[in-house]
């Protein structure tokens, strides 16, 4: 079993949806939590970086996380044909640790 | 300001060769990470450089080196190449040990043959 899972999609939505992605977590000791928007052929560019449990909202992004039920997930209001990529979750287990380790990834995509 | 830079974009190799990634982090950053991105896997830890020192290693066989230099530009170097490793490799700089905000370079698109 992966320490982190996301459900790789694809998931199709109509422009202007609430667009929900989430990602589970097997270790405990995740504490800092990101999400990284991929589009083709570019590398991951963070998106949202939140500390144990709460909400962290940024433009049409919230990040939430349930440390308690070991669920995180990004919200995506007012989606637009640009937010088409593929998003993914990030976690480690102290501040700075570099070693992120990754969700599979959601392809995402918004249809005008 | 410029970001982070990786050299090849694109490189094809034969099995049982051996490669260099080279990556230029954003000025004035000093950690760099590397990781290793397959459909199957997806993104994976390599190492990480901080001030030309190895901090953390991911679990990849010894093929697979890197090294840090002065400047904080990094090289990783993969030695007799498997078909397996065929990925996009990555590329991360921070500024400092302590912040987690990372920023990744476009990668280099390795395809061994």
């Amino acid at each position: 079993q992966k320490e982190v899972e996301q459900d790789p999609g694809p998931l199709s939505v109509p422009e202007g949806a609430i667009v929900s992605l989430n990602c589970t977590y097997s270790n405990s000791a995740f504490q800092y939590f990101m999400w990284y928007r991929q589009y083709s052929r570019k590398g991951p560019e963070l998106l949202m970086y939140t500390y144990s449990s709460g909400n962290k909202e940024d433009g049409r992004f919230t990040a939430q996380v349930d440390k308690s039920s070991k669920y995180i997930s990004l919200f995506i209001r007012d989606s637009q044909p640009s937010d088409s990529a593929t998003y993914l979750c990030a976690m480690s287990g102290r501040e700075g640790a570099q070693k992120l380790v990754f969700g599979q990834g959601t392809r995402l995509t918004i249809n005008p | 300001k410029a970001g982070v830079t990786q050299t090849p974009r694109y490189l094809i190799k034969t099995r049982g060769q051996q490669v260099t990634l080279s990556c230029s982090p954003i000025s004035g950053h000093r950690s760099v990470s590397w990781y290793q991105q397959t459909p199957g896997q997806g993104l994976q830890f390599l190492f990480e450089y901080f001030s030309e020192t190895q901090r953390n290693k991911g679990n990849f066989p010894g093929r697979f080196s890197g090294r840090q230099f002065s400047n904080s530009r990094s090289e990783m170097n993969v030695s007799t190449l498997e078909l397996g490793d065929s990925a996009l490799y990555l590329c991360a700089s921070r500024s400092s040990g302590v912040t987690t905000e990372a920023f990744f370079g476009q990668g280099t698109r390795l395809t061994v043959v």
